[in-house]
């Protein structure tokens, strides 16, 4: 698989901030998403990143509060916009590798406290 | 919508047994069929996956099932060691490059 990096890895961040994460990846990606995964609980979508245009978001995820960029096929960021305490989650990069045809990969996560 | 249940949510075995966890899914049209593990502190590792045309797929102690009838697949861990000890996910794909469904995690335990 490939190198999936993402920074930081970890930060706590005070109520009304925002936050950018940044995701780089050391392949040829064909698909690239943003996933948030809240204390305890599984994997959400926020939304698909895609390269050079507007990501396309979930339901229930709006750009506004989760602005994302894609300026090339390898990188991306996502910031939490207005952070409240209930933003507090980790925040995982996932990509879907040319070479590895259909099998999707995650990043190690930036976990985010909002106090 | 598309649906993803996975159980149980945890589970116990002791060192050596077998580990089964379960997954059905909503989506007829679904083709792909990840598993991932997740140790604390760190990102979904993906460790086997299964497409819909294959009913079985095995990677030394770990193998995936899938019965595309009834809607459901397992991943089955024999001789399970501690390491073996983290949450696992299932997760549906319906369409190439589309988004991934999760099920809602099963925390393994293996005691040794």
């Amino acid at each position: 698989s490939a190198v999936i990096s993402q920074k930081p890895s970890r930060d706590i961040c005070q109520r009304g901030t925002s936050l950018t994460i940044q995701c780089q990846v050391d392949s040829q990606v064909t698909m690239m998403f943003w996933y948030r995964q809240q204390p305890g609980q599984s994997l959400t979508l926020i939304a698909t990143a895609n390269q050079g245009s507007e990501a396309t978001y979930e339901s229930g995820f709006v750009i506004d509060k989760f602005p994302i960029s894609r300026p090339n096929l390898t990188f991306s960021t996502l910031t939490v916009s207005n952070m409240s305490p209930e933003d507090s989650s980790i925040y995982l990069c996932s990509v879907v590798l040319l070479a590895f045809y259909n099998e999707q990969f995650f990043g190690p996560g930036t976990r985010l406290t909002v106090l | 919508g598309e649906n993803v249940e996975q159980h149980p949510s945890t589970l116990s075995v002791q060192e050596g047994d077998s580990a089964v966890i379960k997954c059905t899914y909503s989506d007829s049209a679904s083709n792909y069929f990840p598993w991932y593990k997740q140790e604390l502190g760190k990102g979904p590792q993906l460790i086997i996956d299964i497409r819909s045309n294959v009913g079985e797929k095995k990677d030394q102690r770990i193998a995936v099932t899938l019965n595309k009838t009834a809607k459901h697949f397992s991943l089955h861990i024999t001789e399970t060691q501690p390491e073996d000890s983290a949450v696992y996910f299932c997760a549906a794909r319906y369409n190439q490059g589309g988004k991934l469904i999760f099920g809602q995690g099963t925390e393994l335990s293996v005691k040794p």
